[in-house]
């Protein structure tokens, strides 16, 4: 059954300052997305991995997946206040289905 | 642009009642599915649908039943509506097979049953 970990669950930081939230997954997989949820919002799509080795940039946000090591990255570049949102990563159940299955998500809060 | 609708974005039901949640999607998608949200819990699936008429048990369906006549609509029924129903629902499409694209948001729906 697949498992997917995602971590920190809560992440405070200050603007101006990198970090990396990580998403792991417990068996293989071959696809993995990444979305954003405001407060009171729905799920935005930020990105999708298809391939091993993929990393995806859009603004201050870059997506990574390691396939081998059953593990994607979302780094965060000098934080903004806009940036504060649930992350969520979700990784295909196997090749032959459309079904996804999420992490529980990591709360992002950028101070000034 | 891609558009999926929910029905309503809140809804207070009573225990016991019926409930009907329903989703439209307007991207000719063939997939849709239906998510419950509860802090500390992520997203769970609760049914989804790879075709009209068909459907598949997610990981949580227990106290729900879908219904899909045509291909953009697809409604999460709650048959007989209890509290620990109480949540955030969302539904989602998709593409199928092979293209691999994201799944589709609607804006939700937060049911609270009393």
């Amino acid at each position: 059954e697949l498992k997917v970990e995602q971590n920190p669950l809560f992440l405070s930081m200050q603007e101006g300052k990198n970090y990396t939230i990580y998403c792991n997954y417990s068996t293989t997989s071959d696809r993995l997305y990444w979305y954003r949820q405001d407060p009171g919002k729905s799920l935005e799509s930020l990105f999708v991995l298809l391939s091993n080795g993929a990393v995806k940039q859009e603004g201050r946000l870059m997506a990574s997946l390691d396939t081998k090591a059953r593990l994607s990255t979302l780094h965060i570049t000098a934080a903004v206040h806009d940036l504060s949102a649930t992350y969520f990563c979700a990784v295909g159940e196997s090749y032959n289905t459309d079904k996804l299955i999420f992490g529980t998500g990591t709360r992002l809060q950028v101070f000034p | 642009d891609v558009k999926v609708t929910q029905s309503s974005r809140y809804l207070v039901k009573r225990t016991g009642e019926k409930v009907f949640l329903e989703c439209v999607q307007d991207m000719d998608h063939e997939n849709m599915f239906w998510y419950r949200q509860d802090p500390g819990l992520g997203l769970r699936l609760i049914y989804f649908s790879y075709d009209v008429k068909m459907k598949e048990k997610g990981d949580i369906p227990e106290g729900y039943s879908v219904s899909r006549e045509k291909k953009e609509r697809f409604s999460l029924i709650l048959e007989s509506a209890s509290t620990n129903q109480t949540s955030m629902y969302l539904c989602a499409s998709s593409p199928a097979g092979r293209e691999r694209d994201t799944q589709y948001f609607g804006p939700g729906t937060r049911l609270t049953v009393l």
